[in-house]
């Protein structure tokens, strides 16, 4: 198993462009999200899916998008830069609560600049 | 919503130290884990214990759910112990993670 992999490692986007930051995941989890880490902080949650064509907001959803046409990816979309968005981006998947143990696994992360 | 909170918030030790960090969570939870965040930034997962004690190695792990409290004890710290630790409960839909401790692990 690959566990979860997030592309590209680093990025730097300019103020105002967009862009997607890749997650997938090979261990058929239902759940998957996005965390941002800032320096000195913990992760904060952004968007998550509980399945294939279900997502919902976190704790700091604006200015992202999710979507999950499919069990194994969950692209992170960035509309339309801004530098505070410069930040560390985690994906993580478990199972579902349903499942008698459901522990997160998470990406290696993407590090993103916006100038 | 649920609060989850670590302490000490940094700790400074000698190689060989025994250290316990402690979580402390406001609410009853069914899902409870320790993360180790290395200087690298890289996320290691080191215990899924919802309930219960669980060793591993010279690291260990206890969660008395109905006190809502877990402790992860570091025993003959390493240099390579250093980093941040946290901990994180599943609560409605969502993980909530700690503000983590800093552990730095000296030579």
């Amino acid at each position: 198993n690959a566990g979860v992999t997030q592309t590209p490692k680093f990025q730097v986007l300019k103020t105002g462009q967009s862009m997607t930051l890749q997650c997938a995941q090979d261990m058929n989890h239902e759940y998957m999200s996005w965390y941002r880490q800032d320096p000195g902080m913990g992760l904060r949650l952004i968007h998550y899916s509980v399945g294939a064509g279900i997502t919902d907001q976190g704790e700091v959803p604006n200015g992202y998008n999710v979507s999950r046409s499919t069990t194994e990816d969950f692209p992170l979309r960035l509309l339309s830069a801004a530098p505070s968005q410069t930040s560390v981006y985690f994906c993580a998947s478990s199972y579902s609560r349903l499942r008698p143990s459901y522990e997160q696994y998470f990406g290696p992360g993407t590090r993103l600049t916006v100038t | 919503g649920i609060q989850v909170e670590q302490s000490p918030p940094d700790l400074i030790l000698q190689e060989g130290a025994n250290s316990t960090l402690r979580c402390n969570f406001s609410d009853s939870v069914n899902n409870l884990q320790w993360f180790h965040q290395n200087p690298w930034g890289q996320l290691i997962n080191l215990f899924y214990i919802p309930s219960g004690t669980k060793q591993n190695g010279r690291l260990s792990a206890t969660t008395v759910a109905t006190e809502r409290y877990s402790l992860l004890y570091i025993s003959s710290s390493q240099t390579t112990d250093s980093g941040v630790y946290f901990c994180a409960v599943f609560y409605g839909q969502n993980f909530v993670f700690g503000p983590g401790t800093r552990l730095s692990v000296l030579p």
